[in-house]
């Protein structure tokens, strides 16, 4: 499959471990951010998402935290598998979803 | 139900050269929109179509350009294509296009500029 990014930034976890991929947005009028897993050979597929009136959201094996005052948002991924094996990114935006900025991504690579 | 697909999937030219590439969206799905996706710069938004209509644009030169048709299908044109157009193109399909989450991203289509 097609290689999304050469030169990105990579977190290698054992499997079975937490991951944590970390994302700093640029605009503090952002309403609204999702982070992205795109396998190889594939399109960005939806993770999860979180309004800028909340701090923290949970979804299945991930979590969201969002930490306003310093622009940080970061993705938690509990008990790592294999498939896990992707790029990361965020993406900050309008409550609606306009003016999309996507960040650089982070490859994670899990070890067995 | 089928998800988004892009034709075609690997796309080689040359310098100055024109390419058209297709997406076709989830059945139902009215909004399409495109992305150019690099190492260096990442994802960013070419544009959107609703109902035939070019409803965003995102800040790429003349160059790209877009149309949809009324089955929703849509095509993407990089006219005098230059060695930066080496891109992997992405379009993503939703109902309305108004929610970010709502779309459904495609495979891609990597152009190669020689």
């Amino acid at each position: 499959g097609e290689s999304v990014g050469l030169h990105l930034p990579t977190l290698s976890v054992q499997e079975g471990d937490n991951s944590i991929i970390n994302c700093a947005y640029s605009n503090s009028a952002s309403d609204y951010f999702i982070w992205y897993k795109q396998e190889s050979g594939k399109g960005p597929q939806f993770i999860i998402d979180i309004r800028s009136n909340m701090d923290k959201r949970q979804g299945q094996r991930v979590t969201v935290l969002l930490n306003k005052t310093v622009k940080h948002l970061s993705l938690q991924i509990a008990a790592t598998q294999p498939g896990d094996s992707a790029v990361y990114f965020c993406a900050e935006g309008g409550e609606k979803g306009q003016n999309f900025v996507f960040g650089p991504g982070t490859r994670l690579s899990v070890l067995p | 139900k089928a998800g988004v697909t892009q034709t075609p999937r690997y796309l080689i030219k040359t310098r100055g050269q024109q390419v058209t590439l297709s997406c076709s969206p989830i059945s139902g799905h009215r909004s399409v929109s495109w992305y150019q996706q690099t190492p260096g710069q990442g994802l960013q938004f070419l544009f959107e179509y609703f109902s035939e209509t070019q409803r965003n644009k995102g800040n790429f030169p003349g160059r790209f350009s877009g149309r949809q048709f009324s089955n929703s299908r849509s095509e993407m044109n990089v006219s005098t294509l230059e060695l930066g157009d080496s891109a992997l193109y992405l379009c993503a399909s939703s109902l309305s296009g108004t929610a970010a989450y709502e779309q459904y991203f495609g495979p891609g289509t990597r152009l190669t500029v020689t």
